[in-house]
């Protein structure tokens, strides 16, 4: 079975850290990219950032309101993603889903397109901000 | 930057057919997006990715009710014979050309 669990959220300070994982396990995991998203009390979906599969050079991309402060990793030795939150601010205060990410391409006239999505999701853990 | 549009809400009942709404915005109508689901108090759950030509793959253990079309910039998820646990928020996914990721506001669906 594929799935996805996140841990490592918890109750912390304004302006201290945090390290969240996400231990995958029903899939090859070296072979995905691995995407982070949020979901703040009552809000909608809020996407975090993503990072490559090493085949794709394990590069990252972040959303404007975590750049500079929010890391993503991964291990693929252990099937393990993290996502490391820094300078933690109120607004940070979330539940934190890890996701796996689909890739796949077209062909439109003499252009080549990829497109990207997520096809699997984990239960998420609480990462509340406060002093 | 793509922008998706959802409306708020929508209502139908128990047994009948609900017709959800993502539209891209303008230059972005051959997007491809995905369908998610999220029932209340539970995490988001894939249905299926959707491409403008109204082709979708569906997730594993979606039921067959849950459809996907498409016309112009308009992606559409149809849930037919609407149950109960139906009610949920339904939100669509894309991805712009920097890789950047785009949510639709969410759609909060009321079985009645």
């Amino acid at each position: 079975e594929v799935q996805l669990v996140e841990s490592g959220g918890g109750l912390v300070q304004p302006g201290r850290s945090l390290r969240l994982s996400c231990t995958a396990s029903g899939f090859t995991f070296g072979d995905y990219a691995m995407s982070w998203v949020r979901q703040a009390p009552g809000k909608g979906l809020e996407w975090v950032g993503f990072i490559r599969s090493k085949a794709y050079g394990g590069t990252t991309e972040y959303a404007a309101s975590v750049k500079g402060r929010f890391t993503i990793s991964r291990d693929d030795s252990k099937s393990i993603a993290y996502l490391q939150m820094n300078s933690l601010k109120t607004e940070d205060t979330a539940v934190y889903y890890c996701t796996r990410v689909r890739r796949g391409g077209y062909s439109s006239g003499w252009t080549y397109y990829y497109y990207y999505y997520m096809d699997v999701w984990g239960k998420g853990t609480t990462v509340t901000v406060s002093s | 930057q793509p922008v998706l549009t959802q409306s708020s809400s929508a209502s139908a009942s128990l047994g009948s057919s609900v017709k959800l709404t993502c539209t891209l915005s303008s230059g972005h109508s051959s997007y491809i997006i995905a369908w998610h689901q999220q029932q209340p108090g539970k995490a988001p759950r894939y249905l299926m990715k959707l491409e403008g030509s109204g082709s979708y793959n569906k997730g594993s253990g979606v039921p067959d009710r849950f459809s996907g079309s498409s016309s112009g910039a308009d992606r559409y998820l149809t849930i037919s014979n609407l149950q109960s646990e139906d009610e949920a928020d339904y939100y669509c996914e894309t991805w712009d050309s920097n890789t950047n990721v785009v949510f639709g506001g969410g759609t909060k669906l009321t079985v009645l």
